[in-house]
């Protein structure tokens, strides 16, 4: 049972245009919802993260919105520069019952931004 | 500071050989985690630690998979008789412990069973 699901797979974006990577979750015990980053050959680094109690939050040219209602959640990098070309992946956990902490991970989102 | 250290980066062992992967974490860090990564995929949860304990082995794909974390520092993840279907980057991540504290992770060891 896929927890997490993330789409597209693959994304390929011009130098300044909007990339946007949304992800569905199905465990409404998920209250900790955080977008990772990583390049080849290293592991993910946190990009930036949301709980449940706000609808939007924003880092930045990195902006997570949260649809509670609709258990879904996207990020959209603005002004996408070659240099976050990338797989993102996005994530759940939940902070209270069995598997804290633990993280639950969508498939990932090759990210490809074109000069 | 240091981050997350793993070794080796590299594995390449014979199908039926027993493999062990070290993960240091960031000093202070009480929480340990270790995560699979099959290519092209996302991470899979394996266990986590809190302190040299691990209230959380459920990702354990099988009885082939232990781990042990000494010292509230070094984790080792031992996989037994390994199978070619184990080939993997194997992600070691630690945090400060509260569940929705950032994990940082290391840059992996990428196993390869031939």
């Amino acid at each position: 049972q896929q927890q997490v699901k993330q789409s597209p797979q693959s994304l390929i974006v011009q130098k300044g245009g909007i990339s946007i990577i949304n992800c569905a979750y199905e465990n409404t015990a998920f209250d900790y919802f955080p977008w990772y980053q990583q390049f080849p050959g290293k592991g993910p680094a946190l990009l930036i993260a949301i709980r449940p109690d706000v609808s939007e939050k924003k880092e930045g040219r990195f902006t997570i919105s949260f649809n509670k209602s609709a258990k879904q959640f996207s990020l959209h990098i603005m002004d996408s520069q070659p240099g976050d070309s990338a797989t993102y992946f996005c994530a759940a956990s939940k902070e209270y019952g069995g598997s804290q902490g633990n993280l639950i991970f969508g498939k990932g989102t090759k990210l490809s931004v074109k000069p | 500071g240091a981050g997350v250290s793993q070794s080796p980066s590299n594995k390449v062992t014979e199908k039926g050989k027993d493999v062990e992967l070290r993960c240091d974490p960031i000093s202070g860090h009480t929480a340990l985690y270790w995560y699979r990564q099959r290519l092209g995929q996302g991470l899979e949860f394996l266990i986590y630690f809190q302190g040299n304990s691990a209230p959380d082995k459920s990702g354990l794909p099988s009885d082939r998979f232990s781990a042990e974390r000494t010292g509230e520092s070094v984790s080792t993840l031992t996989i037994q008789r390994t199978q070619q279907e184990d080939s993997a980057v194997y992600l070691c991540a630690s945090s400060f412990g509260q569940t929705t504290d950032t994990q940082y992770f290391g840059p992996g060891t990428r196993l390869t069973v031939l």
